[in-house]
């Protein structure tokens, strides 16, 4: 069974960072791109990062360039998110979900991440 | 940007037929994906290539669409599927619609 496991969603002050983790399990994680997907509280969802099977390759959407980096471990089947200079238009419920080719296959339950002073 | 529109919520009774919406401000072929979101849970995948029924979701979802319009169809709807449905297209990076939220009466 495919389980993707979201942690460090904390309450944080704007322009404070933090890292966000995805342990992954029941699939071959090397195999797949990966990518965070984050949702505000009653508000739709919005794809934030992209990463290739071997972390060489990443994307960004525009609003989060430059403050936050996707990386991976394969070797611990584990995702990460750090996040930089975090702004309040940032609080959102951030899941980390699997890439099948184009849509995104699997969803983990996600962590909620809270920006404010 | 490319930008999905769909109606903010509909109503219909159990048994009906529904179709929900989504229309893309550009064509984007049949880079068109469905997920379903209950309250309080992460996004399940329904639909992806604008057809295709992933493994294990019932056949009474359906899509159908391509180019810039789209359709998810439920026949019939079940007091289970309460739920916000969203669209994602994949031709121009990753965007989704602002969701659909199905009530049933």
């Amino acid at each position: 069974e495919v389980q993707l496991v979201e942690s460090g969603g904390v309450l944080v002050q704007p322009g404070r960072s933090m890292k966000l983790s995805c342990a992954a399990s029941g699939f071959t994680f090397s195999s797949f791109p990966m990518a965070w997907v984050r949702q505000a509280p009653t508000k739709g969802l919005e794809w934030v990062a992209t990463i290739s099977t071997s972390g060489g390759s990443t994307y960004y959407r525009d609003s989060v360039k430059g403050r936050f980096t996707i990386s991976r471990d394969n070797a611990k089947s584990t995702l990460y998110l750090q996040m930089d200079s975090l702004r309040s238009e940032d609080t959102a419920t951030y899941y980390c979900t699997t890439h099948r080719y184009n849509w995104f296959a699997y969803w983990g339950q996600g962590t909620l991440v809270t920006v404010s002073s | 940007d490319t930008v999905l529109t769909q109606s903010p919520a509909l109503a219909v009774s159990p048994g009906e037929r529904v179709t929900i919406s989504c229309r893309a401000s550009e064509s984007v072929s049949t880079g068109m994906h469905w997920y379903q979101q209950k309250p309080g849970q992460q996004p399940k995948l329904l639909i992806y290539g604008a057809s295709n029924l992933e493994s294990g979701v019932p056949a009474r979802f359906s899509g159908s669409g391509s180019g810039t319009d789209f359709t998810l169809t439920i026949d019939p709807v079940e007091a289970d599927d309460t739920a916000t449905y969203f669209c994602q297209q994949s031709w121009n990076d990753w965007t989704f619609g602002g969701g659909t939220k199905l009530e049933l009466k």
